[in-house]
C-alpha cells in the first residue's frame, strides 16, 4: 500500500520567503502530483512530474525518483499563496486509470 | 475555462436517502474519477471510470456506490442510502495526457 506523507502539516511564514514543501511516498510511481486547495475546497492541479524539476512563475518543483522524495518551492511568497498544498502520486502498476493516493496537506499561512 | 462542472455544489438529505451527484466533462474524455474529502482529512479515491466502465474501486466504493454515464456526458455517482459518515466533499476528475483536473466538489451533509 502506497503511503504518502508530507510535511511540515502546518507552515506560517511571512511574505517575501523561500517556502519549502516536502514529500515522501512509499512505493512505485508513474507520476507525483502537486495540488492546491483552497479554503473553498477546489482542487487546482500546479504540477506534475515524473523525473527532475519544473517551473511556473514563482513555483517550482522537484522530485528524486531513487530517493522517493519530491518538493514544492515558493519563491517571493505572498499572501495570496495562502493554501493547502496537497502532493498526490499515481501508482505505478495502474495502467494509467488507477486514482491518485494523497497525502494529508500543507496547511500554508503567508503573513503580510 | 474549467474542465469540469459538478451539480449541485451543496447537497443536504436525510440519512437513509439516496443521492445522485453529478459530473458534467467539458470535453468528451474517456477517463473520470471520483474522490472524496471528508472535513479536515486527505482526499480519498473512490472509483475511476474508463471508457463507459469502472476500472477500479477504492474499499471505500461498497454496494452502497454506483457510477454510470447514462447519457453519455454526464457522469453520476450515486449513494443508494445515506449514511452520516458519508458527509464530505466529493470531486469529479478527468484525466488529460496524465494529469488530473478536478471539478468544484459536491459538499453532501447528511443529517
Amino acid at each position: 500500500k502506497n503511503e504518502v506523507e508530507q510535511s511540515p502539516q502546518n507552515l506560517t511564514a511571512q511574505e517575501g520567503e523561500f517556502i519549502t514543501i516536502n514529500c515522501s511516498y512509499s512505493v512505485g510511481i508513474s507520476a507525483l502530483h502537486w495540488l492546491q486547495q483552497h479554503p473553498g475546497g477546489g482542487i487546482v492541479s500546479l504540477f506534475m512530474l515524473s523525473s527532475g524539476k519544473k517551473k511556473h512563475g514563482r513555483l517550482i518543483a522537484t522530485i528524486n525518483i531513487q530517493e522517493k522524495h519530491s518538493s514544492l518551492h515558493i519563491t517571493a511568497s505572498h499572501p495570496r499563496d495562502s493554501a493547502v498544498y496537497i502532493c498526490a502520486v499515481t501508482p505505478a502498476s495502474g495502467g494509467g486509470a488507477d486514482g491518485l493516493t494523497f497525502g494529508k496537506g500543507t496547511h500554508l499561512i503567508i503573513q503580510p | 475555462e474549467p474542465e469540469v462542472t459538478q451539480t449541485p455544489s451543496h447537497q443536504v438529505t436525510q440519512m437513509g436517502q439516496e443521492v445522485i451527484l453529478r459530473c458534467v466533462p467539458i470535453s468528451n474524455h474517456l477517463y473520470f474519477y471520483w474522490y472524496r474529502q471528508i472535513l479536515g482529512q486527505k482526499v480519498e479515491f473512490l472509483v475511476s471510470f474508463y471508457n463507459n466502465e469502472i476500472s477500479e474501486k477504492s474499499e471505500i466504493f461498497d454496494d452502497q456506490f454506483s457510477v454510470e454515464r447514462p447519457d453519455g456526458s454526464n457522469f453520476t455517482l450515486k449513494i443508494r442510502s445515506t449514511k452520516l459518515e458519508d458527509s464530505a466533499m466529493y470531486f469529479c476528475a478527468r484525466r488529460r495526457a496524465n494529469e488530473q483536473f478536478f471539478g468544484p466538489g459536491t459538499r453532501l451533509t447528511v443529517l
